[in-house]
């Protein structure tokens, strides 16, 4: 119950396109849940997160679309770059204040 | 500049030997945290602290141990008796433990041990 599932373990894009990961759990406890993206070699930072009571949101090229009733919610990053290689993990964060994270995904964009 | 530093980036120990990894932070947060990173695996929570002089563990505990003796540092201890210490491993913080507080990463120390 504690688990969050994501998906594809790796991706390759190109250049423009639109990258989609996808990520679902099963505790309806969650209540925060954020992405975040790791290049090679640094830790992890904070790329966008949503909350429950939304279905979508956007920040610049990445979206996030929820759906609470398929306990899914998903990454969009529109017209894809090169620089957006990294890995990107979902996680979800309970009342408890602690992250579950996925098992993350390896994106490639190629030029 | 404020942020989460980690010494050393990389760090190689022989088999038996305990090894504590640091970790600093000067963002003023309460809540700190070590997450092992394998591949395929995602990152996975060896303990965390909200407060000074308390910790508590997290998922994958056995074979770590920590202390929170000054609000800026978190060291963890990587002992002999954990089974499969080769990882990368990474400190965050956050303000708080409150679910919608921003956890921030350092750069990670990548541990091997031969």
């Amino acid at each position: 119950q504690q688990q969050v599932k994501q998906s594809p373990q790796s991706l390759i894009v190109q250049k423009g396109g639109i990258s989609i990961i996808n990520c679902a759990y099963e505790n309806t406890a969650f209540d925060y849940f954020p992405w975040y993206q790791q290049f090679p070699g640094k830790g992890p930072a904070l790329l966008i997160a949503i909350r429950p009571d939304v279905s979508e949101k956007k920040e610049g090229r990445f979206t996030i679309s929820f759906n609470k009733s398929a306990k899914q919610f998903s990454l969009h990053i529109m017209d894809s770059q090169p620089g957006d290689s990294a890995t990107y993990f979902c996680a979800a964060n309970n009342q408890g204040g602690k992250l579950i994270f996925g098992q993350g995904t390896e994106l490639s964009v190629k030029p | 500049d404020g942020g989460i530093t980690q010494s050393p980036k990389y760090l190689f120990r022989k088999e038996g030997q305990n090894v504590t990894l640091s970790c600093e932070q000067n963002l003023n947060h309460d809540a700190m945290y070590w997450y092992r990173q394998d591949p395929g695996q995602g990152l996975r929570l060896i303990y965390y602290s909200q407060i000074v002089n308390d910790f508590q563990k997290g998922d994958i505990a056995e074979g770590y141990s920590v202390s929170r003796e000054k609000k800026e540092s978190f060291p963890l201890t990587v002992t002999s008796a954990q089974k499969n210490p080769t990882a990368f491993y990474l400190c965050a913080s956050s303000l708080q433990q409150r679910p919608h507080d921003e956890q921030y990463f350092g750069p990670g120390t990548r541990l091997t041990v031969t």
